[in-house]
């Protein structure tokens, strides 16, 4: 059973710092991993979706890393601002299907 | 294009009642799945449905069943509420069946009083 860990769980850094948060995960048999952003009460925005061919994906100021072999992603976020304050989940399917599995997140807070 | 849509946007019921929620995909995707987010849990899956069938079910009870229209829309539905049935509803959506990136709504939020 896949599982999806996000240490740490929280996370505090003063503006213009870069962000690096970090999932692993069990198995590393997977299709795909995406990177979601959730603001309190809100619903998930899907930041990255990164294929399990590739090595690493770039959006703007985030870039997102894969190692499968090691059961690892990363998502890089550049001079981080108070906007990025949130918390970020990733997810990887099960098989081959649309069922996500997550980690627990890492809530970021960025300081002025 | 719109994103997903999920209404009531924040509902609030006794034990024992009944609640269901919809989901309305983004135009032209076909899979709608659900999950339930609590702080103790986290986010955990419900189910998906692709072309009006159940394709996936995920570990909760039989108290949880959905359904998928022909338009793709999807409602779920939670009977015999409990206190822990509180938590966050969330509905993506997706192209087709199989691995394709997930697109979520702002969910539904469910108070068990």
């Amino acid at each position: 059973k896949q599982e999806v860990t996000q240490i740490p769980a929280a996370l505090s850094v003063p503006e213009g710092e870069n962000l690096v948060l970090n999932c692993s995960f069990t198995d590393s048999a997977i299709y795909n991993l995406q990177w979601f952003r959730q603001d309190p009460g809100k619903g998930l925005t899907s930041l990255l979706l990164i294929q399990s061919s590739q090595r690493e994906q770039t959006s703007g100021r985030l870039n997102a890393s894969l190692d499968k072999s090691s059961g690892r992603s990363t998502l890089y976020i550049a001079a981080s601002q108070p906007g990025d304050s949130a918390t970020y989940l990733c997810a990887v399917p099960e098989a081959a299907g649309n069922k996500l599995t997550f980690g627990g997140g890492t809530r970021v807070l960025v300081k002025p | 294009k719109a994103g997903v849509t999920q209404t009531p946007r924040y509902l609030i019921k006794t034990r024992g009642q009944q609640v269901t929620l919809s989901c309305s995909p983004i135009s032209g995707h076909r899979s709608v799945s659900w999950y339930q987010q609590t702080p103790g849990q986290g986010l955990q899956f419900l189910f998906e449905y692709f072309s009006e069938t159940q394709r996936n079910k995920g570990n909760f009870p039989g108290r949880f069943s959905g359904r998928q229209f022909s338009n793709s829309r999807s409602e779920m539905n939670v009977s015999t509420l409990e206190l822990g049935d509180s938590a966050l509803y969330l509905c993506a959506s997706s192209l087709v069946a199989g691995v394709n990136e997930q697109f979520f709504g702002p969910g539904t939020r469910l108070t068990v009083l």
